[in-house]
């Protein structure tokens, strides 16, 4: 059980377009999830925090105008990459949290590589 | 503000021998404390968790860590590697009492396995 999808795996596109990634709890509903974003040989960085109907808390430094979050479902969250340039390529990874005070279970994350 | 140090960046360890990976944190309180695993291009595991209690925790995979409150420590141990434990381990810490905040996570430990 306990399981997070992400899709897609990995998504190339060119400089300027959007990018939408999915991040799905499949056996669980998810009051809370977030996103992070890892850099190559880096460590994980939280961007942003959704609650499923609300909208999302970002950490600071990060654009929320950029990065769109949509949390529309209890199993269901949204990272949307606006104009999408190369410094925006990355490893993004989402987690999702059963309740207050529970573990988070990290889906297998996405890579994205923007031309 | 809560951090995580991971003094290690990388660590090279016989098969069979043991293993001890260092975590430290500065938060106010007593966090959550937690050890991933990552292995390349792949989500993370977790490989066991802290929230009160016994100080030695116990994990999967033949892990242990042991919660040090006047360190400030939550080192990762195991007595014997496997070829298999290669990875890249992150200590994590989260908001005591839980609560719907994301983990901060340690830049992350380099294990290498030498036959």
């Amino acid at each position: 059980g306990a399981v997070v999808s992400q899709h897609p795996s990995r998504v190339i596109c060119k400089s300027g377009t959007s990018v939408k990634i999915e991040c799905r709890s499949l056996d669980f509903q998810a009051t809370t999830m977030f996103w992070y974003r890892q850099f190559p040989k880096q460590s994980l960085m939280l961007m942003a925090t959704s609650n499923e109907g609300s909208k999302a808390t970002y950490e600071q430094g990060v654009e929320k105008d950029k990065f769109l979050i949509n949390h529309a479902s209890l199993t269901l969250s949204t990272l949307t990459v606006t104009s999408a340039h190369p410094e925006d390529s990355s490893f993004y990874i989402c987690s999702a949290q059963t309740g207050i005070g529970n573990e988070q279970f990290f889906g297998p994350g996405t890579r994205l590589t923007v031309l | 503000a809560q951090s995580v140090t991971q003094p290690d960046i990388h660590i090279t360890v016989s098969e069979g021998a043991s293993l001890e990976l260092r975590c430290n944190y500065s938060y106010g309180a007593t966090p959550y404390l937690f050890w991933y695993v990552q292995s390349p291009g792949q989500g993370l595991q977790l490989l066991l968790k802290y929230f009160s209690g016994d100080t030695l925790v116990q994990g999967i995979k033949g892990f242990e860590a042991e919660f040090k409150r006047s360190q400030s420590s939550f080192n990762l141990r195991k007595p014997s590697v496997h070829w298999s434990d290669a990875a890249e381990y992150f200590c994590a810490v989260g908001a005591p009492g839980g609560g719907a905040d994301g983990l901060t996570f340690g830049k992350g430990t380099h294990l290498i396995i030498q036959p």
